[in-house]
């Protein structure tokens, strides 16, 4: 069975650096063809795709985003870990990592919220 | 990567069948067989109901379907019901280097 959870501040300041960590079970990051990725969601907004790693740690990033974004992974502990920087109120969402299995996301976290504000 | 392009709303009466449309482009929904649909209900993470266009998990209903033509995919709910009610994203591989693209979502209403 595949789960995963986010985990992370709620709250942060304007500038701050927000770290989250997605930890998963029933899955190797080390499997070819895995995948996990970080989507965010503004209340009342659509999904919005924000960096993904794969098993050979190929790194994908939003290019609107990339500048502000960092993701890596510990296969040792089931962890993907996504940096963002200097973030601002606009980036006030619902975090959520998912899992991928080739171009699929099947299985989602129950997502976490990130208010940023000071 | 823009997001694919799906209408804001769309309502029915329960037992009716409703279609929600998702276009793309050639570089997106045109050209792979790996689009996604989910559901996603208030508050919660949204659930995978159909992926590489037409195919769906274990679980889902058969009132769900998928279809896809040129660049627009569509998503099919027959016989509506209540628990239909929820928001619903279409999602498609991209050829560029970016994690993918979602649509702009759909809310649909069971009169």
């Amino acid at each position: 069975q595949i789960t995963l959870k986010e985990s992370g501040p709620t709250l942060v300041k304007p500038t701050q650096t927000l770290t989250l960590t997605c930890t998963f079970s029933g899955f190797s990051l080390s499997t070819s063809g895995v995948g996990v990725g970080w989507i965010r969601q503004p209340p009342g907004k659509a999904l919005e795709w924000l960096a993904l790693i794969y098993w050979d740690d190929d790194k994908r990033y939003s290019p609107s985003l990339k500048s502000r974004l960092t993701i890596t992974k510990d296969t040792s502990k089931n962890q993907v870990v996504l940096t963002m920087t200097n973030m601002d109120p606009v980036d006030t969402a619902t975090y959520y990592c998912a899992h991928r299995w080739g171009p699929l996301v099947d299985y989602w976290g129950q997502g976490t919220l990130v208010t940023v504000s000071s | 990567q823009s997001a694919l392009t799906q209408p804001a709303s769309v309502s029915g009466s329960p037992g009716q069948s409703i279609t929600i449309s998702c276009t793309g482009t050639s570089s997106d929904v045109g050209g792979y067989n790996y689009v996604s649909w989910y559901q996603q209900h208030p508050g919660k993470a949204p659930k995978l109901m159909i992926y590489e266009v037409s195919n769906r998990p274990s679980g889902v209903s058969n009132r769900f379907s998928g279809s896809k033509s040129g660049n627009t995919a569509s998503l099919t709910i027959s016989g509506l019901q209540a628990e239909d009610e929820a928001d619903y994203y279409c999602s498609s591989y991209t050829s560029s280097s970016t994690p993918g693209v979602f649509g702009t979502g759909t809310k649909v209403t069971v009169l």
